[in-house]
């Protein structure tokens, strides 16, 4: 069936570092891509989208390109501050169903 | 515009007591989940709502039910509440590319 990897965390880096999240999926038709983040005590936010192959979505300094050919969606942040710090969920939509399909999530802790 | 609201954000209960935990949306959305997060376990799903008047159970429904009273409200109800519910508790909707937006959740404890 859909399934969602995403890498596990947690993540520490040191605030202005480069951000990588790996997520990668299996879905037999075109699914929508996501990013949602949930910050401490919060709901998830949806952080980005694609929803076609070759899509790039973008959000507050992140961004993330749906390839089709590797199947991945990985998130990216070319300087992350103190207040990026939070887990993010890699997320499947449109699969046939009505359910969306979540990864595990990555918590990311950011170092002043 | 309030996006998605639940009510209420913090609940005690004791093992037997039944509750309803209340969710609107003001998007216009056809579809609204329900989803509990346990710590570890992720985001998993209790029931879903494609369309007003239409309620499935997804990969945890046991110990719930829903109703989906119109377009804008769906609200889950705990009959016997069990130390096993303890959780917290999300609502969402679906918006047209199939992105979902998140209520800010309800802490539930059962005792």
């Amino acid at each position: 069936g859909d399934s969602v990897t995403q890498m596990e965390g947690p993540v520490t880096l040191s605030e202005e570092a480069f951000l990588t999240i790996n997520c990668t999926y299996t879905a037999t038709g075109y699914p929508s891509l996501f990013w949602y983040v949930q910050y401490p005590g919060e709901g998830l936010q949806l952080l980005l989208k694609a929803t076609k192959a070759d899509d790039k979505g973008s959000n507050k300094g992140f961004e993330a390109t749906y390839r089709k050919e590797t199947t991945s969606f990985h998130l990216e942040k070319g300087s992350v501050q103190v207040s990026d710090s939070a887990v993010y969920f890699c997320a499947l939509g449109n699969t046939g169903g009505f359910k969306t399909i979540f990864g595990a999530g990555t918590r990311l802790f950011v170092k002043a | 515009n309030a996006g998605v609201t639940q009510t209420p954000k913090f609940q005690v209960l004791k093992t037997g007591q039944s509750m309803t935990l209340q969710c609107a949306q003001d998007m216009n959305h056809n579809s609204m989940y329900w989803y509990r997060q346990d710590p570890g376990m992720g985001l998993r799903l209790i029931y879903y709502s494609a369309s007003e008047g239409t309620t499935d159970k997804g990969e945890v429904p046991n110990g719930y039910n829903v109703s989906r009273l119109n377009k804008r409200e769906f609200s889950l109800r705990l009959e016997s509440a069990a130390p096993s519910q303890t959780s917290v508790y999300f609502c969402a909707s679906v918006g047209t590319s199939y992105e979902q937006y998140f209520g800010p959740g309800t802490r539930l404890t059962v005792t």
